[in-house]
């Protein structure tokens, strides 16, 4: 059972664009939801994470939208970069049960020059 | 890299044998887990650790074992390798300013033939 929905799969969009990855989640008691970047033959790394006591959270150029009633968050890549080339995940985690992540299925995203 | 150590980092073994994959940390994290990726289902927890010979069980721990006799040391153990078990596996660690974040190691590339 995927308890978090990531979407699109793969995206591409041109240098300067702003690329949205959405993700919605079913356990109301996740209370952590951070974004992680992947480059091939790479580990995972943290990009940005957010709480639902907010709404929005600003990281340089990435951005999480956050809305607890939907049980819905998104990440927006600003001024998108060939740079930024690489596999996003979604994830969700109860901090209070051991920060055991939930993950999306991950969104490959191209930005061509 | 959170001072993650995986070992081996590749890994071609055959059906039916054993198999055991390392995670080493220098950071005297308390909790520790161990992932696998694969295409189309994001990351999934197999089993995490939060102290010296503590640990549990995650969404896909059926087949696998695990150990933590030391801090520094989480061990995963593939009793009887199956092809299903082919997979890429990543160890981490929850640290971070507010010790709520995970930092991922390099990845272990499992192939069972």
């Amino acid at each position: 059972q995927q308890q978090v929905k990531q979407s699109p799969q793969s995206l591409i969009v041109q240098k300067g664009g702003i690329p949205i990855i959405n993700c919605a989640y079913e356990n109301t008691a996740f209370d952590y939801f951070p974004w992680y970047q992947q480059f091939p033959g790479k580990g995972p790394a943290l990009l940005i994470a957010i709480r639902p006591d907010v709404s929005e959270k600003k990281e340089g150029r990435f951005t999480i939208s956050f809305n607890k009633s939907a049980k819905q968050f998104s990440l927006h890549i600003m001024d998108s970069q060939p740079g930024d080339s690489a596999t996003y995940f979604c994830a969700a985690s109860v901090e209070t049960s051991g920060s055991r992540l939930t993950f999306g299925e991950g969104t490959q995203l191209t930005v061509n020059p | 890299d959170a001072g993650i150590t995986q070992s081996p980092r590749h890994k071609v073994t055959e059906t039916g044998t054993p198999v055991t994959l390392r995670c080493h940390q220098t950071e005297n994290h308390r909790y520790m887990y161990w992932y696998r990726q694969d295409p189309g289902h994001g990351l999934r927890l197999i089993h995490y650790s939060y102290g010296v010979k503590d640990t549990d069980k995650g969404e896909v721990s059926d087949g696998y074992s695990v150990s933590r006799s030391k801090t520094e040391d989480f061990l995963l153990t593939l009793e009887s390798a199956t092809s299903s078990q082919t997979s890429v596996y990543f160890c981490a660690i929850r640290g971070g300013q507010l010790n709520t974040e995970a930092f991922f190691g390099q990845g272990t590339r499992l192939t069972v033939v």
